[in-house]
């Protein structure tokens, strides 16, 4: 099993210039998270799927940043226009679904985004 | 609020000697807390979990434990090897409509050869 993939692994962008980044869960994963993670930082979530439906968006920028889960598989956040505040690691994460504990819960190994 | 702290930001141990990390939480709502290792360049990958209604779980070498009186929670590797050296982090998990994690700042656990 593959596992969460997510790509790019790295980006350098200017800031004001648009990223996307892309995440494959779990084949069967139901739940897809996006967290972010700052330097020396446990992650923070940014937004929940299940399947398609954006179920916690609450902790989204959404001045500037956005989500989509198409068919309720791969995920893209992208971000427009970045600022230089956002450099940090982008993680992915699916789990099978809601409330079925710890296990199953897999994260994939980040996008490092920087922007300078 | 909702927070999960350590109190340590790096610890140093000897190959061979056992390890504590030590966590400290201040919301009760975590239906289960959860311990993650992550290595650099990596995320975080999952090494024990416990339900908040336990107090104690072992696994391959480690072991977690959970004081709700104090709101404490610690991972214990026997034996640390090299390969034990990361960034661990613990993490309440927050169920039913919420669902989601929140993480601790995070320990660097550096194995001495």
């Amino acid at each position: 099993e593959a596992g969460v993939v997510q790509s790019p692994r790295y980006k350098i962008i200017e800031k004001k210039q648009p990223v996307a980044f892309w995440c494959n869960p779990i084949s069967g994963h139901n739940t897809l998270y996006w967290y972010r993670q700052n330097l020396g930082q446990g992650p923070e979530l940014l937004i929940r799927y299940e399947n398609e439906e954006a179920v916690d968006d609450s902790q989204l920028p959404k001045d500037r940043f956005s989500a989509e889960r198409l068919k309720g598989v791969d995920s893209t956040l992208k971000i427009q226009p970045a600022e230089l505040g956002d450099s940090a690691v982008y993680l992915c994460a699916s789990s099978p679904r809601t409330g079925v504990g710890s296990y199953g819960y897999t994260f994939g190994s980040g996008t490092r985004l920087t922007v300078v | 609020g909702e927070s999960v702290g350590l109190h340590l930001p790096t610890l140093s141990v000897q190959e061979g000697d056992n390890s504590i990390i030590n966590c400290a939480y201040s919301n009760s709502a975590s239906d289960y807390f959860i311990w993650y290792k992550q290595e650099s360049g990596k995320g975080p990958q999952f090494i024990i979990d416990i339900r908040s209604n336990m107090d104690k779980r072992q696994g391959q070498r480690v072991t977690v434990l959970l004081n709700k009186t104090v709101k404490h929670l610690s991972l214990q590797i026997a034996a640390t090897q090299p390969g034990d050296s990361a960034v661990y982090f613990c993490a309440g998990h927050y169920g039913g409509a919420t669902n989601k994690l929140i993480f601790g700042t995070g320990t660097l656990l550096a194995v001495q050869p």
